[in-house]
C-alpha cells in the first residue's frame, strides 16, 4: 500500500498563476480531506470530499480556491491567481469511512508564490 | 464551532525526563481526540488517539488522558529520547454527518536535550 500520494512535493508559482495540487488516496479510501499549514502553525481544515461530491467546504476561501474528487483519478485542489499569502504546505488525508479514525496524511505539497 | 487550545507552545526537557502537553476543546459533542507528531519538513503522523468513552490510553512510552467534564486531554511522553524532538499537535472531532474534519491545536515544539 503506497499510502496517500501527493504531487508535486514542491511547487513554485508567480503571483497571478494557477496552482494545481494532486492527491491520490490510499487504496480503498473514498474520503479525502485537504488541510493547509502556514509556517509555524497548525493545520487548518479546508475541504472534505467523497467521490464526485463536496461534503464540507467550510474551511475553503470562497474565491480562487476549488476542489474536486472525480470518479476516476486523484483529488485536485486548484488555486487560481495565486498571491503570496497562499504560500503554505498543503496536506491531503484519506480515510475509508467518515473521519475520526486517525486518517493518514500525505507528504504534502509545499507551495511557494514568488 | 470547535476550538482547540494547546499548551505549551514550546517545551524543552532533558533526555529521560517526562513531557506533558495539554489541550482543551470547546465543543462538548467532540468525541475523538488524536495526537500527531510532525518532524521538520515531513507529514503529520498519528501517534495515539482516544475516544470519549475511554479516560486513558497507553502505548509504550506514550499515554493520553481525557477529562470530558473539564473538556481537556493531555499527551504524556515518558523516558524522552532525542528522537522524540518534533512538533506535536492535538486535534478534536465529532463523528457522523459532515463533521469529518479535525480541528487542530497550534502545536507544541518539543526539544529533548541529550
Amino acid at each position: 500500500n503506497a499510502g496517500v500520494m501527493q504531487n508535486p512535493r514542491h511547487l513554485v508559482r508567480r503571483r497571478g498563476q494557477e496552482a494545481r495540487l494532486r492527491c491520490s488516496p490510499m487504496k480503498g479510501h473514498s474520503h479525502v480531506y485537504w488541510y493547509r499549514q502556514l509556517p509555524e502553525e497548525g493545520l487548518k481544515f479546508m475541504v472534505y470530499l467523497q467521490k464526485e461530491n463536496i461534503i464540507d467546504e467550510s474551511g475553503m476561501p470562497k474565491e480562487r480556491f476549488s476542489a474536486e474528487f472525480p470518479k476516476e483519478g486523484p483529488s485536485i485542489l486548484r488555486i487560481q491567481q495565486v498571491v503570496r499569502g497562499d504560500s503554505a504546505a498543503y496536506f491531503c488525508a484519506s480515510s475509508r469511512t467518515e473521519a475520526n479514525y486517525g486518517y493518514t496524511f500525505g507528504s504534502g505539497t509545499r507551495l511557494t508564490v514568488v | 464551532g470547535e476550538n482547540v487550545e494547546q499548551h505549551p507552545s514550546t517545551l524543552s526537557v532533558q533526555e529521560g525526563d517526562s513531557a506533558v502537553i495539554k489541550c482543551t476543546y470547546s465543543d462538548s459533542a467532540s468525541n475523538y481526540f488524536p495526537w500527531y507528531k510532525q518532524e521538520l519538513g515531513k507529514r503529520p503522523q498519528l501517534i495515539i488517539d482516544i475516544r470519549s468513552n475511554v479516560g486513558e490510553k497507553k502505548d509504550q512510552r506514550i499515554a493520553v488522558t481525557l477529562n470530558k467534564t473539564a473538556k481537556h486531554f493531555s499527551l504524556h511522553i515518558t523516558e524522552t529520547q532525542p528522537e522524540d524532538s518534533a512538533v506535536y499537535f492535538c486535534a478534536a472531532s465529532t463523528t457522523g454527518g459532515s463533521q469529518g474534519n479535525l480541528i487542530f491545536g497550534k502545536g507544541t515544539k518539543l526539544s529533548v536535550k541529550p
